[in-house]
């Protein structure tokens, strides 16, 4: 199966400003991506989901964009908080069967 | 409600004993996964349980790696001659299934397997 890709493995962003977090798919026909946060020790925890036939959609003070042109998937975080570190997968469900395919991750650190 | 829940929530054995990590779904969901995870690494598919159907086996590693599901909720997964390269994070998931609003997976805690 196609891969789903990050374009940076870390990132440290100050406590309170915006961050973004990219990731890279390859796979045409995914149809649906989720944005995933896993803490330390911890399970990855849903954060935010998206169709294909969209290019934004909003949550709490996260945004996910995507760019079906150039096959790409960002997560805006607004307003950094110290709880916000954590590593962050992105997923793809590209073959219509239920399985994702995650992303190697981004860990981000917010810096206090 | 409960969310996923896995047990143990870590096993450590020796090399050539066999382990069986257990998952309970969330009530209702008729999806269920394991995925591995490695130290820093992402998550790597294992197997894949939707209703009554075959499960997908295809990412399981080897033929020491199975699963189970028994009356479509709890699932076990069975590492039999356990090998060093086997330590990881195993992770459990459950979704609604059935179509693309409900791929939404919930995850359990994990299970963090030591083979010395």
């Amino acid at each position: 199966g196609e891969s789903v890709g990050l374009h940076l493995p870390t990132l440290s962003v100050q406590e309170g400003d915006n961050s973004i977090i990219n990731c890279a798919y390859s796979n045409s026909a995914s149809d649906y991506f989720i944005w995933y946060k896993q803490e330390s020790g911890k399970g990855p925890q849903f954060i935010i989901d998206i169709r294909s036939n969209m290019d934004k959609r909003q949550g709490q003070r996260v945004t996910v964009l995507l760019n079906k042109t150039v096959k790409h998937l960002s997560l805006q975080i607004a307003a950094t908080q110290p709880g916000d570190s954590a590593v962050y997968f992105c997923a793809e469900d590209g073959f219509g069967n239920e399985k994702l395919t995650f992303g190697t991750g981004t860990r981000l650190t917010i810096i206090p | 409600g409960a969310g996923v829940s896995q047990t143990p929530s870590n096993k450590v054995t020796e090399k050539g004993k066999d382990v069986e990590l257990r998952c309970d779904p969330i009530s209702g969901h008729t999806a269920l996964y394991w995925y591995r995870q490695s130290l820093g690494q992402g998550l790597e598919f294992l197997i894949y349980f939707q209703g009554n159907s075959a499960p997908d086996k295809s990412g399981l590693p080897s033929d020491r790696f199975s699963a189970e599901r028994t009356g479509g909720s709890v699932s076990t997964l069975t590492i039999q001659r356990t090998q060093q390269e086997d330590s990881a994070v195993y992770l459990c998931a459950s979704s609604l299934g059935g179509g693309t609003g409900r791929r939404k997976l919930f995850f359990g805690s994990g299970t963090q397997l030591s083979v010395l």
